[in-house]
């Protein structure tokens, strides 16, 4: 099993460029959630789903949209990309519903913004 | 609000020494707490949680962990540290219902194991 794999690994835009990250999952978990990481702030929640047509803001949204129209994908798009989104991009995803489980996380996806 | 801290952005102990990477928390409520570690260029990966039940919590590769209620924190453990420890370390709790299963994170603390 691939387990959670992100596409592409690395990408280089230009301010204003648009672009969708992939989020793929082959463990049937319901829920999914996209994170950023940025140096000394840790991981930040950007939107989520927990359940194949759904999504939900995180604390950090602006500037991103997500769809969820497959169980095992979850996509997050930027339609300007701008300098402060520059960060390394996250993908997690969680067999949810008991609140005792852990997530479990894709490889990441390196965004520059110039 | 549900929060992690994490006061050490840095850790370094020598290769066979005990390590500490300490975790303090804020919740309301009964607290479910998560630490992660990441090697570098790879993504987050799970090492241990404390739901309920025993204070001393034993995960991955070594690891242990202490809750303390008294003290709000959530320590994470290993009686002797290896080289290979080495990677940036997160702290997290669970915020909201079992209905959304969200983690907040701490700002992470770098361990470094010296030969």
């Amino acid at each position: 099993n691939a387990g959670v794999t992100q596409t592409p690994k690395f990408r280089v835009l230009k301010t204003g460029q648009s672009m969708t990250l992939l989020c793929a999952q082959d463990m049937n978990h319901e829920y999914m959630y996209w994170y950023r990481q940025d140096p000394g702030m840790g991981l930040r929640l950007i939107h989520y789903s927990v359940g194949e047509g759904t999504t939900a803001k995180g604390e950090v949204p602006d500037g991103y949209n997500v769809s969820r129209l497959k169980k095992q994908n979850f996509l997050l798009g930027l339609e300007s990309a701008a300098p402060s989104q520059t960060s390394v991009y996250f993908c997690a995803t969680l067999n949810g519903g008991t609140g005792n489980n852990e997530q479990f996380f894709g490889p990441g996806t390196r965004l520059t913004v110039l | 609000a549900q929060s992690v801290a994490q006061p050490e952005d840095q850790v370094n102990v020598a290769e066979g020494n005990p390590l500490t990477v300490k975790c303090t928390y804020s919740v309301s409520g009964n607290p479910y707490l998560f630490w992660y570690v990441q090697y570098p260029n790879r993504g987050l990966q799970f090492l241990l949680k404390y739901i309920t039940g025993d204070n001393l919590v034993k995960g991955s590769y070594g690891f242990e962990a202490e809750f303390n209620k008294s003290q709000t924190s959530f320590h994470l453990k290993k009686p002797s540290a290896l080289v290979s420890d080495s990677a940036l370390y997160f702290c997290a709790v669970r915020e909201g219902s079992y209905n959304t299963d969200k983690l907040i994170f701490g700002t992470g603390t770098r361990l470094q194991v010296f030969p």
